[in-house]
């Protein structure tokens, strides 16, 4: 992707509550993936989920899921059930050669 | 997925000198990349290290500034030289596993006085 827009600086959750992350993107690349990455206070960055974009269907990885609509260039992240272990910052990616989205704040409440 | 260490972690440097970061990845891998991640911001890539050639850099980081070796297909360093305050950042490598996908190494934080 040449570029990618994440409009939500923030979030917050209540614990088990489930959350959506947004993410847009632009590019000129006929065939690409896309992926949700976490990064906890560590700064690992942790691979969530990743979605081919040549495949319609949703990826779900456990409680968490993708809406990957290509026509509109959206692929927002779902998170269900949320634990206090999901508080970190996620980052939107996408392109043959990773580009990244600005990130999300999540902040779970118990 | 793909097991990446770094070396080394964290480091404080002074100002004019260089430090050399190594990525090392536990099987070999085509596409490995360095990116930067500054203070609050997301992540930027740097170049690709590319093995047996000279790596391709990413508008606004320059070879003088980031040369990068890619000796063999499991390894390659990362040195940032004549560091200014402005270099601190979080240098990450990651590589690319065949079904495509990203994997990063921990890191390494970097804080130039």
């Amino acid at each position: 992707a040449q570029t990618v827009t994440q409009s939500q600086p923030e979030m917050s959750v209540q614990e088990a509550e489930t959350v959506t992350l947004s993410c847009t993107y632009d590019t000129s690349e006929s065939d690409y993936y896309l992926f949700w990455y976490k990064q906890p206070p560590s700064r690992q960055m942790i691979l969530v989920i990743r979605q081919e974009a040549y495949k319609q269907q949703n990826a779900t990885e456990n409680r968490f899921s993708v809406n990957f609509q290509k026509a509109a260039k959206s692929f927002s992240l779902k998170i269900s059930d949320s634990q206090l272990g999901d508080a970190a910052m996620y980052f939107c990616a996408g392109g043959n050669k990773l580009v990244f989205g600005a990130g999300t704040i999540l902040r779970v409440k118990s | 997925s793909a097991v990446i260490s770094q070396k080394p972690s964290r480091d404080i440097c002074q100002r004019g000198t260089s430090l050399t970061i190594q990525c090392q990845v536990d099987s070999q891998v085509t596409m490995m990349f360095w990116y930067r991640q500054q203070p609050g911001q997301s992540l930027t890539l740097i170049a690709t290290a590319n093995q047996g050639s000279e790596a391709t850099y990413e508008s606004g980081f320059v070879i003088d500034k980031f040369p990068i070796s890619r000796p063999n297909l499991t390894f390659s360093t990362l040195t940032v030289s004549n560091m200014s305050p402005e270099d601190s950042s979080i240098y990450l490598c990651s590589v690319v596993r065949q079904e495509g996908t990203q994997y990063f190494g921990p890191g390494t934080r970097l804080l130039v006085l």
